[in-house]
């Protein structure tokens, strides 16, 4: 069965530093760009972060650009996201999801990219003191 | 680009059939995919190349349009499809459409 699934959230301080995972299975996961896509409470969603199948390209919005990093390590089928300088605005269910197909996003532009086709149960960061 | 959709929110019963629509502030490519999303619940996959149906997507939905305009349509309304719709191309998402029931 293909799955993703997402661990790491929990309570963090403002300005505080938190690290998510993803770990996937019943696929060839360094196949596939990976990405993060957080929904606040009562919010739509938000494309945060992707990278490339091999790791070499990465995309981060704005909104966290400077404060997140994006990883993966394709031996142990695991996707990161460090994240830091945490505020009351990335409070949000952080969910992890797997690109479709052969697409992938840098930071310049998205090529062959049809959207997510496998997404993780998500993990719940909250950011309060 | 920024994508809205219409309408935010819908009322409908089952058995309707109902039209969701994205549109794009410039012209995109038919790099459009739909989601499904319940309550407490990762989003699902419907259509993507705009018009595209998922494996294991009931027929009912379908997807068509192109350069800023596209449309989510479910032929007849089925008690499991009340849920949120959003609309996705690239890194963008629409801020969704809820269908409620009437």
């Amino acid at each position: 069965e293909v799955q993703l699934v997402e661990s790491g959230g929990g309570l963090v301080q403002p300005g505080g530093s938190l690290r998510l995972s993803c770990a996937a299975s019943g696929f060839t996961f360094s196949n596939y760009a990976m990405h993060w896509v957080r929904q606040g409470p009562g919010r739509g969603l938000e494309f945060v972060s992707a990278i490339s199948s091999n790791g070499g390209s990465t995309y981060y919005a704005n909104s966290v650009k400077g404060r997140f990093t994006i990883s993966r390590d394709n031996s142990k089928n695991t996707l990161y996201l460090q994240m830091g300088s945490l505020s009351a605005e990335d409070m949000a269910v952080y969910f992890c999801a797997r690109a479709l197909g052969t697409g992938y996003c840098s930071s310049t532009s998205c090529y062959n990219y049809y959207g997510m086709d496998v997404w993780g149960q998500g993990t719940t960061v909250t950011v309060s003191s | 680009i920024q994508l809205t959709q219409s309408p935010s929110s819908l009322s409908a019963s089952v058995g309707d059939r109902v039209t969701i629509t994205c549109r794009a502030s410039q012209g995109i490519s038919s790099y459009l995919a739909w989601y499904q999303q319940k309550p407490g619940k990762a989003p699902k996959l419907l259509i993507y190349a705009a018009s595209t149906l998922q494996s294991g997507v009931p027929s009912r939905f379908s997807g068509s349009g192109s350069v800023t305009d596209f449309t989510l349509t479910i032929s007849s309304l089925q008690p499991e499809d009340f849920a949120t719709y959003y609309c996705q191309q690239l890194i963008t998402f629409g801020q969704g459409t809820r269908l409620e029931i009437k």
